[in-house]
């Protein structure tokens, strides 16, 4: 499977700012997709990361709020704008190397105050 | 929508004993389910996964059982041992929605040596 690395590992922010998570994959990758985890629960998919196009972004989640780049095949990121409390959680890119098969990055655990 | 339904939300098992965790979903066209393990502080990873073209797949101690006629599928983890406890998440995606996946709200298995 594909070694996936997030930067940073975790950060803590001040309500009003926004914070760029970036997600690097060691090989190139069709798929690219971020998620959000709150503490003690499930995944949760914000958007598929589209190489060369805009970003497919689920119900609740909008390109405002989590602009999300994909300039190559291994690399993208996600910004959490506008950051509140709200929006503490952890964050996770996840590749899929072939079909439907998905591999997660380490995350990135994320605390607004 | 979409939707993934796991039971139970909490497991405890006697060390030795087997666990089952099952789930069902709702979209007839989903044909790929994967299961994550995620202990504490961890990143989800894949542990098993089965297309629908099979209805059983194993792996050592791991075995995951597939219905889909009935929706459901199930998680079966034979002399579990501590090292087992954590966090399982079942999931469910297809080709349609490009791969998108959708994940069960988790198990909490507790393995007591």
């Amino acid at each position: 499977s594909a070694v996936i690395s997030q930067k940073p590992s975790r950060d803590i922010c001040q309500r009003g700012t926004s914070l760029t998570i970036q997600c690097q994959v060691d090989s190139q990758v069709t798929m690219m997709f971020w998620y959000r985890q709150q503490p003690g629960q499930s995944l949760t998919l914000i958007a598929t990361a589209n190489q060369g196009s805009e970003a497919t972004y689920e119900s609740g989640f909008v390109i405002d709020k989590f602009p999300i780049s994909r300039p190559n095949l291994t690399f993208s990121t996600l910004t959490v704008s506008n950051m509140s409390p709200e929006d503490s959680s952890i964050y996770l890119c996840s590749v899929g190397t072939s079909g439907e098969t998905q591999y997660f990055g380490p995350g990135t655990r994320l605390l607004v105050l | 929508g979409e939707n993934v339904e796991q039971h139970p939300s909490t497991l405890s098992v006697q060390e030795g004993d087997s666990a089952v965790i099952k789930c069902t979903y709702s979209d007839s066209a989903s044909n790929y389910f994967p299961w994550y393990k995620q202990e504490l502080g961890k990143r989800p990873q894949l542990i098993i996964d089965i297309r629908s073209n099979v209805g059983e797949k194993k792996d050592q101690r791991i075995a995951v059982t597939l219905n889909k006629t009935a929706k459901h599928f199930s998680l079966h983890i034979t002399e579990t041992q501590p090292e087992d406890s954590a966090v399982y998440f079942c999931a469910a995606s297809g080709h349609t929605g490009g791969f998108k996946t959708i994940f069960g709200a988790g198990t909490r298995l507790f393995v007591k040596a």
